[in-house]
């Protein structure tokens, strides 16, 4: 199974400045087929279920901010918010889909400083 | 537009099974992968199994083998999750998840084990 790493587990960030979290995989989840990496991000509120950020590392969901975005290849990605919002409070998961058990990383909570 | 509906919470004593359903709409059901995750309470997502809607096809995560089915009904465009042999520790809220990566989730089903 591939292991989803995150870091830092939570943050806080103050209104306007920029938050970055970290997934490392035990495994690159680069796909040869089509060169992109197997790798989502999803955000989570209280009481709701996930909703899904990014795809493919850095191709952002329909509707998502322009604030938020992906980057990284192989074992190695981050997500960032460039100006964190109040909206932005939440618990943020990567996940990889490169194979089964589509593994996700252990959450990172993003609170306001 | 895109909708998961899913049935409502259950209590179930230990040993006993659920079954959880996912009644999809706005899309055609088997064009896209369901996924199953589960969340306990304070926890983080953990992805239990996939099944392709068209052949039926499905893919168990090891930890839940032999105690996981997942079926459907192509004419409601509805899945199905069955867990059997409950223990407190699968007390957790159940999501169904369209495609991959999932775009769209259902509510979530609030499953609670306990004598």
């Amino acid at each position: 199974d591939i292991v989803m790493t995150q870091s830092p587990d939570s943050l806080a960030v103050s209104l306007g400045e920029r938050a970055t979290i970290n997934c490392r995989s035990s495994q690159s989840v680069l796909r040869s087929s089509n060169n992109r990496n197997s790798l989502a991000w999803y955000q989570q509120k209280p009481g709701q279920p996930p909703k899904l950020l990014i795809y493919w590392a850095s191709t952002r969901e329909s509707g998502v901010p322009d604030r938020f975005s992906g980057g990284g290849s192989g074992t190695d990605f981050t997500l960032t918010i460039s100006s964190l919002q109040a909206a932005d409070v939440a618990v943020y998961y990567c996940q990889q889909y490169y194979s089964t058990p589509r593994t996700f990383g252990g959450g990172t909570k993003v609170q306001i400083k | 537009q895109v909708q998961l509906v899913q049935s409502g919470a259950e209590v179930k004593k230990p040993g006993a099974s659920v079954k959880v359903s996912c009644k999809t709409s706005g899309y055609t059901f088997t064009s896209y992968d369901i996924n199953w995750v589960r969340q306990a309470t304070g926890q983080g997502l953990e992805w239990m199994g996939w099944m392709n809607p068209n052949s039926g096809n499905t893919g168990i995560a090891q930890k839940f083998q032999g105690r996981v089915t997942m079926t459907r009904n192509t004419s409601i465009s509805t899945a199905y999750m069955e867990l059997s042999s409950l223990r407190s520790e699968d007390t957790a809220v159940y999501y169904c998840a369209k495609g991959v990566p999932p775009t769209s989730w259902g509510q979530g089903t609030l499953v609670t084990v306990s004598s």
